[in-house]
């Protein structure tokens, strides 16, 4: 399978504890795009990279946030201290560079609830 | 802000019939409008795009109809059939920059 694959795709924990989310990117891209997604509403934008470099970052991104992609390649976002607000779906999508086909190609996801 | 504001925001039609999804924007700055569909438990999934240089665009039975000056685009869905029963998001962006999508249109299609 060579598409986008998020690990793990489903994660329940307890408020207060952190939780980490691994994206592994289809290879060729070197953008990589995470999202949130709450129940009944579309993709929120979160952060993303071109290869190692996170050129942007949203203002839904606290500082309990944080993403990295070390090596441009796969790329993990941690929450600290989860809070019940947290519980979504997290997407991780990947694209080639801008002038190209501006598609973004979108994991399963990877599914937080904090109880 | 919602940048990208979508109706409605579910629906239902009968087989063979043509549902509209509508969206609208503010940011003069975008230009790139794709729509994606989402299944239950999967990943958003890209359906069809357009760039403002056109009007309309159509791939298989889904046609974007875009209307620049009114900072407006739906989608359209020919002969719809049970299996196109999904959500659907439309979304904007300008060159170099992240999609912001909208709240999404449920569609079910009865047989």
């Amino acid at each position: 399978d060579t598409g986008v694959s998020q690990d793990p795709r489903h994660k329940i924990t307890k408020r207060g504890q952190n939780v980490t989310f691994r994206c592994d990117p289809i290879s060729e891209h070197n953008r990589l795009y995470w999202y949130r997604q709450t129940l009944g509403q579309g993709p929120e934008f979160l952060t993303y990279f071109q290869n190692e470099a996170q050129l942007e970052k949203s203002r839904l991104l606290s500082d309990r946030f944080s993403a990295e992609r070390p090596k441009g390649s796969f790329s993990t976002l941690e929450i600290q201290r989860t809070e019940q607000g947290d519980s979504a779906m997290y997407l991780c999508a990947s694209s080639f560079p801008t002038g190209r086909t501006g598609e973004l190609f979108f994991g399963e996801g990877s599914r937080l609830t904090v109880l | 802000q919602q940048q990208v504001k979508q109706s409605p925001q579910s629906l239902i039609v009968q087989k063979g019939g043509i549902p509209i999804i509508n969206c609208a924007y503010e940011n003069t700055a975008f230009d790139y409008f794709p729509w994606y569909q989402q299944f239950p438990g999967k990943g958003p999934a890209l359906l069809i795009a357009i760039r403002p240089d056109v009007s309309e665009k159509k791939e298989g039975r889904f046609t974007i109809s875009f209307n620049k000056s009114a900072k407006q685009f739906s989608l359209h869905i020919m002969d719809s059939q049970p299996g196109d029963s999904a959500t659907y998001f439309c979304a904007a962006s300008n060159s170099g920059y992240a999609l912001n999508f909208g709240k999404g249109t449920s569609l079910l299609v009865t047989p």
